[in-house]
């Protein structure tokens, strides 16, 4: 069954220390890779998708994320936090058939320390 | 250009009543997808309506129907409402069609619904 694992449910790091949020997935094909971001009360934004082709992808707000398919992994980067990152986040698949259901983790919530 | 809007913000209902969420896309965009976000979780996948078709559905109880209008906006109706359907209901729009780099979901900011 296809399945997404974010292991850690909350982090913690100071302001200019660098991130990295951890996704795991279980699909049977190559999927599409995403990571959205979620503030209180808010809708989710995207940070960046991966489809095929290079392994490391930049999105918004200066994250990175590489995939790496031995892993099945996704992991979320980001050299230098700031507070205003402080967020949930939520690493998803979808599968390739063009429909549009995606299957998110359970998310990690970011806290910031000044 | 406005984003995904969804109607009402929030809304308190009590077990056994009947819900209904609003939903418009972004101009332009003919899926509307609903998820159900529950407290501490990730969002679950309900329905995907495209040209006023259903093109998917979760796994979620006959309680739970949708309907999209020629204008691609879009309601999830909840029928016989339980506790356990306390949540927050995320409308996203998309455009089909448009080749795998386009495919992405542009979420609403969601109805946060309290059954008491």
């Amino acid at each position: 069954a296809q399945s997404v694992t974010q292991p850690d449910i909350h982090i913690t790091v100071s302001e200019g220390a660098s991130l990295e949020l951890r996704c795991n997935y279980s699909y049977g094909a190559t999927p599409y890779l995403f990571w959205y971001v979620q503030s209180p009360g808010q809708g989710l934004q995207l940070l960046l998708k991966y489809f095929s082709g290079d392994t490391l992808v930049q999105g918004i707000k200066g994250f990175e994320a590489e995939f790496k398919r031995s892993q099945s992994s996704f992991n979320l980067r980001k050299p230098s936090v700031h507070w205003s990152d402080a967020a949930e986040y939520f690493c998803a698949v979808a599968g390739t058939s063009g429909t549009y259901k995606y299957i998110f983790g359970t998310g990690t919530r970011l806290k910031v320390l000044a | 250009d406005a984003g995904v809007t969804q109607s009402p913000t929030h809304l308190i209902k009590t077990r056994g009543q009947q819900v209904t969420l609003r939903c418009s896309p972004i101009s332009g965009h003919k899926s509307v997808s609903w998820y159900q976000q529950v407290l501490g979780q990730g969002p679950q996948f309900i329905f995907q309506y495209y040209e006023k078709e259903e093109r998917g559905r979760g796994n979620f109880p006959d309680r739970f129907s949708a309907r999209q209008f020629p204008n691609y906006s879009s309601e999830l109706n909840v029928n016989a409402l339980l506790l356990g359907d306390s949540a927050l209901y995320l409308c996203a729009s998309s455009l089909p069609g448009q080749g795998a780099l386009n495919e992405k979901l542009f979420f609403g900011s969601g109805t946060q619904l309290s059954v008491l």
